[in-house]
């Protein structure tokens, strides 16, 4: 399958600060990437939609102005959780969608972010 | 609204029974239902998926059965392996707008050797 890779992995930081959370797809072009929550022993929520060249569409109860989202280009988006607090703290993925499979998403491996 | 329910939340069989996780959808109109491993502190890893104009597909252990009617669909596994243990979401694609996939609240597969 398609390679989606998402830097950093591991993330701790200090109650305030604002990390950013990159996502690539390796091999493909994708208009549309996709970031999700994913807590312990629970499902992945999904956050946002991103979209190249346009503004990301956030999933009700998210707040935009937290959760600032990028999609600068067809193989690069990035989510950035600003004043970052503990509740925070989760595992963060994103997916992007394959163009020439329709529908087919393919995950990051995953950011873990832990917030003092 | 845009939900997927899943079910059993846990399963636990004995290494080569089969395994079966249901789950239904609540948009007619969906017309992808992707089934998703994943392990413990590791992205989800698509495993089979299936499309509406189909229903059922089979790849060696693993066949998903699709009921558009009922909006039903259900990931089976035979001969189970330890390997297999992990957790299982499935999703359903969700028209309009970016096309998003709804996740279940996954299944905690366990085979005992």
């Amino acid at each position: 399958g398609a390679v989606v890779s998402q830097h950093p992995s591991r993330v701790i930081c200090k109650s305030g600060t604002s990390v950013k959370i990159e996502c690539r797809s390796l091999d493909f072009q994708a208009t549309t990437m996709f970031w999700y929550r994913q807590f312990p022993k629970q499902s992945l929520m999904l956050m946002a939609t991103s979209n190249e060249g346009s503004k990301a569409t956030y999933e009700q109860g998210v707040e935009k102005d937290k959760f600032l989202i990028n999609h600068a280009s067809l193989t690069l988006s990035t989510l950035t959780v600003t004043s970052a607090h503990p509740e925070d703290s989760s595992f963060y993925i994103c997916s992007a969608r394959d163009p020439g499979l329709t529908n087919t998403q393919y995950f990051g491996p995953g950011t873990r972010l832990t917030v003092l | 609204g845009e939900n997927v329910e899943q079910h059993p939340s846990t399963l636990s069989v004995q290494e080569g029974d089969s395994a079966v996780i249901k789950c239904t959808y609540s948009d007619s109109a969906s017309n992808y239902f992707p089934w998703y491993k994943q392990e413990l502190g590791k992205r989800p890893q698509l495993i089979i998926d299936i499309r509406s104009n189909v229903g059922e597909k089979k790849d060696q252990r693993i066949a998903v059965t699709l009921n558009k009617t009922a909006k039903h669909f259900s990931l089976h596994i035979t001969e189970t392996q330890p390997e297999d243990s992990a957790v299982y979401f499935c999703a359903a694609l969700f028209s309009g707008g970016y096309n998003k996939l709804i996740f279940g609240a996954g299944t905690r597969l366990a085979v005992h050797p």
